[in-house]
């Protein structure tokens, strides 16, 4: 079952141009993380952020929390053709079992 | 530093075969997770190993199994497939056991397809 559900699902921009991602999830959380897929590919881990962060940066990725919300979102600044992937955020759950439930992912297409 | 291996890359079976699939973590982790990834249904979560150990198990039947070995390579089998079967499976490792605190390795993954 998903606990992470990315919006919107698919984005398509310009190189140059910044992408913003959203995730919703449904029960409180330790610590929420975003991953990025190539087409086919394995997921390749981009940031973790935890729940008593408010935000997060890491080279041109902007991750924000609210967990009043229940809601995170991912910024990508820049944004270059090699940013096409599918992006999927990744929750535990707050006093449930030790184990990753990803969203259904985002897919964002960076034209040149 | 080598990063998560699965083997086979790409598999075809019939319906009412069984497959095994291998992922070897990166060196020093000892953990290791099982996704199933579909269109329809996205990453499901499989199962974790820990230490030989399973530690965690999603809401397959009972066809999906696995274990891990002392060198903490891990295998997945199903058996008696299934068309709805067909995935891409993938293999994550980390460090320490959960991967809820910290981050996944992913291997490529294997495409399964049942015909």
């Amino acid at each position: 079952s998903q606990q992470g559900e990315e919006d919107p699902q698919a984005l398509s921009i310009q190189e140059g141009e910044n992408a913003t991602m959203n995730c919703s999830y449904k029960t409180s959380i330790n610590n929420l993380q975003w991953y990025r897929q190539n087409s086919g590919r394995g997921l390749v881990h981009l940031i973790l952020i935890r729940s008593n962060e408010r935000e997060k940066h890491s080279g041109r990725l902007r991750v924000t929390l609210d967990t009043s919300k229940k809601s995170s979102s991912l910024l990508i600044t820049a944004s270059r053709a090699a940013d096409t992937a599918s992006y999927f955020c990744a929750t535990d759950t707050q006093g449930g079992s030790e184990k990753l439930v990803f969203g259904k992912g985002m897919k964002l297409t960076v034209n040149p | 530093k080598a990063g998560v291996t699965q083997t086979p890359r790409y598999l075809i079976k019939t319906r009412g075969q069984q497959v095994t699939l291998s992922c070897s973590p990166i060196s020093g982790h000892r953990s290791v997770s099982w996704y199933q990834q579909t269109p329809g249904q996205g990453l499901q979560f499989l199962f974790e190993y820990f230490s030989e150990t399973q530690r965690n198990k999603g809401n397959f039947p009972g066809r999906f199994s696995g274990r891990q070995f002392s060198n903490s390579r891990s295998e997945m089998n199903v058996s008696t497939l299934e068309l709805g079967d067909s995935a891409l499976y993938l293999c994550a490792s980390s460090l320490l056991a959960g991967g809820v605190s910290w981050e996944l390795f992913f291997g490529e993954g294997s495409r399964l397809t049942v015909l």
